[in-house]
């Protein structure tokens, strides 16, 4: 079965910090893994994915994920932290044999802080 | 561009009422997903269209139901409805042969009372 764990219900870093949300995941075969970003009372909104290739993806606003097959986790960071990204990220993920299932993991609350 | 378009934005029902929800996904996708938040909690799939034909089945109570028309656009018709419906309901879409990530539309807020 596939599902997808993020550990940290929240997350606090000072602005200009680095950060990282934390995500591991379980799928049969090869995963397509993607993390979004969400705005109170908006929509999800796309913020990277990775279907193979190079291990560490870049993506919008500066975000980057780093996949890691043998830990089975795909991380999202970023190198100095702003205040505009407190939002709540979820890690997502799909199978690539059963593509009509998108798993989304419980999601995080990251914080920036001044 | 064109996003995924959602309405009502905001519906206020009574219990044991029936409402409507519309989705017009991206043009040219061909898979229309919808998703069902409740305050604080991870979005839970609910069901999902490929080429207007149901394609999946998540945790869509039987009062719900949803179709995909001949245009694409979806919508999710919920009746008797309970208090605990009251949630976000998000559409997404996508293009199946695509890079696989879906496109959320901002999500329809419906509070029963």
């Amino acid at each position: 079965a596939q599902s997808v764990a993020q550990p940290e219900d929240q997350v606090n870093v000072a602005e200009g910090n680095p950060l990282t949300v934390k995500c591991t995941y379980s799928v049969s075969g090869n995963p397509y893994l993607f993390w979004y970003v969400q705005y109170p009372n908006r929509g999800l909104q796309f913020l990277l994915k990775y279907i193979t290739g190079d291990n560490l993806v870049k993506g919008s606003y500066g975000f980057e994920a780093e996949f890691n097959k043998s830990q089975t986790s795909f991380h999202l960071k970023k190198p100095s932290a702003l205040v505009s990204d407190s939002a709540l990220y979820f890690c997502a993920v799909r199978a690539l044999y059963n593509f009509n299932k998108f798993y989304f993991g419980s999601g995080t609350k990251l914080n920036v802080k001044p | 561009a064109a996003g995924v378009i959602q309405s009502p934005r905001h519906l206020i029902k009574e219990k044991r009422e029936t409402a409507t929800l519309k989705c017009y996904p991206i043009p040219r996708h061909d898979t229309v997903y919808w998703y069902q938040q409740g305050p604080g909690q991870d979005p839970q799939f609910l069901i999902s269209f490929y080429e207007k034909m149901q394609s999946d089945k998540g945790s869509i109570p039987d009062r719900f139901s949803a179709q995909q028309f001949s245009d694409y656009h979806s919508e999710l018709n919920m009746s008797s409805l309970e208090l605990g419906d009251s949630a976000l309901y998000f559409c997404a879409s996508s293009f199946k042969s695509g890079g696989g990530e879906l496109f959320f539309g901002e999500g329809s807020r419906l509070t029963v009372l």
